[in-house]
């Protein structure tokens, strides 16, 4: 079955550098891969979703890359804020059957910026 | 459009006893979905609803638990004779058919404490 890995639990960065959160993933090839922000008591919040043909998707600070041979995605948030601590978590596709938009999620990364 | 609403925010209850919950997707989504996370764990799958249509469940859904969308608007989840180790975050999340189908609107969850 397929198994997702958020490599780290948790991260801390000065405030200021480039945060680099891991995903691995294995037995199979999504058709893409989305990360989402969660705050403490809150539900997750979509922020990039990218497709196994992009190697590369940039939203404001957030850059999100995705090799496939590799099975590895990489989030990336330049210029750090405290605002941005926050646990990431990322999420794929079924690897196949059943409804194709049900998401299987990582454990996430508790990233934490410090000023 | 004020998001996917989840009732009630917090849920203590006694084992033993049923407890419902609701969700509110967004109105144009027909899709919705019942996720269940506990601490330190990303969201996993419970069921998925298509307008009306209940398409799919997890194993991880007992006989215990029972969905419903009537009408293929709000969806409750129920829980019959809870037990310790339903406490857990209830998320509920709503997508849309079309473009950005993919993409899921999770509510703020249900904090289920079962004592």
């Amino acid at each position: 079955s397929q198994k997702i890995e958020q490599n780290s639990e948790a991260l801390n960065i000065q405030e200021g550098k480039t945060a680099t959160l891991t995903c691995n993933y294995t037995n199979y090839s999504p058709a893409y891969l989305q990360w989402y922000r969660q705050d403490p008591g809150r539900g997750p919040v979509f922020l990039l979703l990218i497709r196994e043909n992009e190697k590369e998707k940039r939203k404001e600070r957030l850059k999100v890359t995705f090799d496939t041979t590799l099975k590895q995605s990489l989030f990336h948030i330049t210029a750090s804020q405290p605002a941005d601590s926050a646990t990431y978590l990322c999420a794929l596709p079924p690897a196949s059957g059943g409804s194709n938009y049900k998401l299987t999620f990582g454990k996430g990364t508790l990233l934490t910026v410090n000023p | 459009d004020t998001g996917v609403s989840q009732d009630p925010r917090h849920k203590i209850t006694k084992r033993g006893q049923n407890v419902t919950f609701r969700c509110d997707p967004i109105s144009e989504h027909n899709r919705l979905y019942w996720y269940r996370q506990t601490l330190g764990q990303g969201p996993e799958f419970l069921t998925y609803f298509q307008n009306e249509a209940q398409l799919e469940k997890s194993r991880l859904l007992s006989d215990r638990f029972s969905a419903e969308r009537p009408k293929g608007s709000f969806s409750t989840l129920e829980i019959q004779r809870t037990e310790q180790g339903d406490s857990a975050m209830y998320l509920c999340a709503s997508s849309f058919g079309g473009t950005g189908k993919e993409k899921l609107f999770f509510g703020s969850g249900t904090q289920l404490s079962v004592l």
